[in-house]
């Protein structure tokens, strides 16, 4: 299993407080990405990143910001939690970027906001 | 909008049967599709990928690409059920100067006794 770690496992928070999860990986990867998946809607793409410092806005970034300050780490923000966040949220890696690059995912966060 | 569409399900087979899972995508220049297992309460796993026109096996599981009709299946021989899961179709897209996934909703399979 690729080495990559997501915390915390499970949140609950009440709307309007901020949230932050972290995604740490141990495999060097360039790449990381930020989805969050709900019932109807399978794997959406929030944020991603190609490297430190450097993301992007994915499908549904409004209302989440995110960080990469060090190759291993990278943090996903709600500056302020709404209900519409309850999800759970998934991070992923990959290596180069290319075309036939793959994904692999870390094991979720659930966020319940209430 | 770049899309790649699944049939939500969910499909259910007998045990020992063939289990079919088709994908469609919008993006002509898309090169890359992928294969992921996702059982309940866990996260995906790949299960195979495929670059080129035609068939590509792996044990029982075998993913067929057809470019020109923008079309990509995963079949399941012999299914068992432990195969039960949902099966997401994910596409590497070209946009903003990345290779971004683009990701089915999935496809629950039932696969009973």
């Amino acid at each position: 299993d690729a080495g990559i770690t997501q915390s915390p496992r499970h949140k609950v928070t009440e709307t309007g407080t901020p949230v932050t999860l972290r995604c740490h990986q141990t495999e060097n990867h360039r790449y990381m990405y930020w989805y969050r998946q709900d019932p109807g809607h399978g794997l959406r793409l929030i944020h991603y990143s190609y490297g430190v410092k450097d993301t992007d806005k994915g499908e549904v970034s409004d209302g989440y910001s995110v960080s990469r300050s060090k190759t291993e780490d990278f943090l996903l923000t709600l500056e302020s939690a709404t209900s519409s966040q309850t999800s759970v949220y998934f991070c992923a890696i990959s290596n180069t970027g290319e075309g036939t690059d793959t994904q692999y995912f870390g094991p979720g966060t659930r966020l319940t906001v209430l | 909008q770049k899309e790649v569409e699944q049939n939500s399900g969910p499909l259910s087979v007998p045990e020992g049967a063939i289990a079919s899972l088709n994908c469609t995508y919008s993006d002509r220049g898309s090169q890359s599709f992928f294969w992921y297992r996702q059982y309940s309460g866990k996260s995906p796993e790949l299960i195979m990928s495929i670059y080129s026109n035609g068939d590509k096996e792996d044990g029982r599981f075998t993913a067929q690409l057809n470019k020109a009709s923008q079309y990509v299946s995963l079949l399941i021989r012999d299914s068992q059920p432990s195969d039960s899961a949902t099966y997401l179709c994910a596409v590497n897209m070209w946009e903003g100067g990345s290779y971004i996934p683009t990701f089915g909703r999935g496809t629950s399979l039932i696969v009973h006794p």
